[in-house]
């Protein structure tokens, strides 16, 4: 029963862009909380891939942008390539909840 | 550089367990540590952190565990542990423990969970 609502999945053909989104609500997103965007392959721990919104980490290839607007926000990812395939988490904290949250969680399929 | 948690097996419900997060080559002691679990095929999910000393080891905890897990840590040993008491079958996950290399307590989200474990797992049952 998450707060922050992605979809269960999407899919692309290399090369294509692929967009995920995360949509919270006003005691989230829309108070203002940043949002960080998580990668996770089967069987290992999620990796940082998107912070403070649209910032990415050192290391993280430029085909992944972030970006947020009210209560929702969405994760592009350009170029897709076979490696992409993998799970996708936003994450954020919630103020009525007065704790973290993770979204719902995508599964990017390349096809 | 890395996090490793350790002390996950099978519990009986009810049962008690203690979690261990071990930190190497990164900053520990200034940062929050968090827990975050995953059941098999789920999503992830928050389950609480530990601030540093600077901002008075302050803890909180999502309501699914609060009362029954306790989050602490010893700094000289660059090491965090979760108590889990009260064990229930719906708490059956890996946990990963995770760091936020600072907190901002009017924007909490604005700094990301950089390093990961790779987990450890709890499972409940009979």
């Amino acid at each position: 029963q998450s707060v922050l609502t992605q979809p269960p999945s999407v899919s692309g053909a290399p090369g294509q862009t692929v967009t995920i989104s995360c949509t919270g609500s006003s005691s989230n997103l829309g108070a203002g909380y940043d949002l960080s965007w998580y990668q996770q392959f089967p069987g290992t721990a999620p990796k940082l891939l998107i912070y403070a919104n649209t910032n990415r980490p050192s290391g993280v290839p430029d085909r992944f942008s972030g970006s947020k607007s009210g209560t929702s926000a969405s994760l592009a990812i350009t170029g897709l390539q076979a490696e992409d395939e993998a799970d996708y988490y936003c994450q954020s904290y919630d103020s009525s909840l007065r704790g973290y949250v993770f979204g719902t969680g995508t599964k990017v399929t390349v096809l | 550089v890395q996090l490793v948690e350790s002390g996950g097996g099978l519990v009986q419900p009810g049962g008690s367990l203690k979690l261990s997060c071990a930190a190497s080559g990164l900053t520990f002691s200034g940062s929050a540590v968090h827990w975050v679990r995953q059941a098999s095929g789920r999503g992830l999910e928050w389950v609480g952190r530990m601030s540093s000393k600077d901002n008075t080891y302050a803890t909180t905890y999502a309501a699914s565990v609060k009362g029954r897990f306790t989050i602490s840590r010893d700094d000289s040993k660059n090491t965090a542990y979760l108590q889990m008491n009260s064990l229930k079958t719906e708490d059956t996950a890996v946990y990963y423990c995770t760091r936020q290399i600072q907190e901002i307590v009017a924007a909490p989200a604005a700094i990301p969970f950089d390093y990961w474990g790779r987990g450890t797992l709890v499972t409940v049952s009979s």
